[in-house]
């Protein structure tokens, strides 16, 4: 157990709407990101932070936004929710060291109808 | 840029056959490799992980991966496959330094699937 709580676990919005997933970790690791995965594309990462109020873009940021408040909190939010944005969306975190490991969450099941 | 490449989207094995999944990978940098699997429905856990040290890493259920520089890959095995190994494997590459900000990037994964 990597200490990260992802929520919500499941969601099904509609088009146009806004909406927010969370990250939490209780490990005060210094790094956080959030990865979407889609079957044929593996994970891509969307946002990542480095630090309370460090963001910065992935290479699938379109369409997101991302803060940080607080090291044990990375938010995840979608303006204005899109069919395309129909995914699954995990966070992780790492601790930044040396042999460095990056964990998993169990993953946010997001629908867009 | 990095990038990686897993060779075959699905790979079916026998139970008790050997399991060879592949991974290269592109790197301007000295590279840090991971395997990574993911069981239905579930997050991803980490198999093993090449930081530089031993270029034969062992992970955990038996799995072990080798590094190879002048082949720029990082291939995964296990001599025997079991039923419980059926899940999507990942390979990932990091530079792991912190201007890279210790980012992973993903192969688009490989379906294994063992067949009794």
């Amino acid at each position: 157990d990597a200490g990260i709580t992802q929520s919500p676990r499941h969601k099904v919005t509609e088009t146009g709407t806004p909406v927010t997933l969370r990250c939490h970790q209780t490990e005060n690791h210094r790094y956080m990101y959030w990865y979407r995965q889609d079957p044929g594309h593996g994970l891509r990462l969307i946002h990542y932070s480095y630090g309370v109020k460090d963001t910065d873009k992935g290479e699938v940021s379109d369409g997101y936004s991302v803060s940080r408040s607080k090291t044990e909190d990375f938010l995840l939010t979608l303006e204005s929710a899109t069919s395309s944005q129909t995914s699954v969306y995990f966070c992780a975190i790492s601790a930044g060291t040396g042999g460095n490991t990056i964990y998993f969450g169990e993953g946010s099941w997001l629908t867009v109808v | 840029a990095q990038s990686v490449t897993q060779l075959g989207s699905h790979v079916s094995v026998s139970e008790g056959a050997l399991v060879l999944l592949r991974c290269n990978y592109s790197s301007s940098v000295p590279p840090y490799l991971f395997w990574y699997v993911q069981y239905p429905n579930q997050g991803l856990q980490l198999l093993l992980k090449y930081t530089s040290a031993a270029t034969l890493v062992k992970g955990i259920n038996g799995f072990e991966a080798e590094f190879k520089k002048s082949e720029t890959s990082f291939h995964l095995t296990k001599p025997s496959a079991h039923m419980s190994d059926a899940a999507e494997y990942f390979c990932a590459v990091s530079d792991l330094c912190v201007g890279s900000n210790y980012k992973l990037t993903f192969g688009k994964g490989t379906l294994l699937t063992v067949n009794p």
